[in-house]
């Protein structure tokens, strides 16, 4: 399968823990996102890597958070601390570079869902 | 502010009868539009896109979407809907700005599809 993976797929840790999360992109995508998606919600976007590079990090990723992409292919997140309402499903996806100005679609892993207890 | 609105948060619907999913975006500039699909405890499936020229677009499994600019809509719809379409849907708007491009999703429709 050369879709993009996510390890784990679930995690249950208690609260002041910290949690790491890993996604494998689409091997010659190099663009990866995170997303976090909370019960009954949309996902929403929380971080953006070109290559090794994190170019865009939302308001929602608190200093808690730390996403990596060290040699521009795999990715981690972790968070530090954990608190209850960091309870959610952790999206990551990838997508080619679509050139200037243009637009790729992206292509979504299965998730992680982590609950913290 | 970029925003995607699904008025519908569940939809239950017969199996065999159609079905529409409302979707409204607020962006500036022409969108590039998509509509996902997710099932229980799985990721995003994309069912079709809208990037430019004709306005009603055909995608997976069946499904179509329309693109009206004067409504700010892309509604999604199938003509016979099965039951293994139950699952959540999802309408987002595909921003370019700041030299990448990232998504805003509506908060979803949850349909349900009776026997």
């Amino acid at each position: 399968d050369t879709g993009v993976s996510q390890d784990p797929r679930h995690k249950i840790t208690k609260r002041g823990q910290n949690v790491t999360f890993r996604c494998d992109p689409i091997s010659e995508h190099n663009r990866l996102y995170w997303y976090r998606q909370t019960l009954g919600q949309g996902p929403e976007f929380l971080t953006y890597f070109q290559n090794e590079a994190q170019l865009e990090k939302s308001r929602l990723l608190s200093d808690r958070f730390s996403a990596e992409r060290p040699k521009g292919s795999f990715s981690t997140l972790e968070i530090q601390r954990t608190e209850q309402g960091d309870s959610a499903m952790y999206l990551c996806a990838s997508s080619p570079d679509p050139g200037t100005g243009g637009y790729n679609e992206q292509f979504f892993g299965p998730g992680t869902r982590l609950t913290v207890l | 502010a970029q925003s995607v609105t699904q008025p519908d948060i569940h939809i239950t619907v017969s199996e065999g009868a159609s079905l529409e999913l409302r979707c409204n975006y607020s962006y500036g500039a022409t969108p590039y539009l998509f509509w996902y699909v997710q099932s229980p405890g799985q990721g995003l499936q994309l069912l079709l896109k809208y990037f430019s020229g004709d306005t009603l677009v055909q995608g997976i499994k069946g499904f179509e979407a329309e693109f009206k600019r004067s409504q700010s809509s892309f509604n999604l719809r199938k003509p016979s809907v099965h039951w293994s379409d139950a699952a959540e849907y999802f309408c987002a708007v595909g921003l370019f700005s700041g030299g990448y491009n990232k998504l805003i999703f509506g908060a979803g429709t949850r349909l349900a599809v009776h026997p």
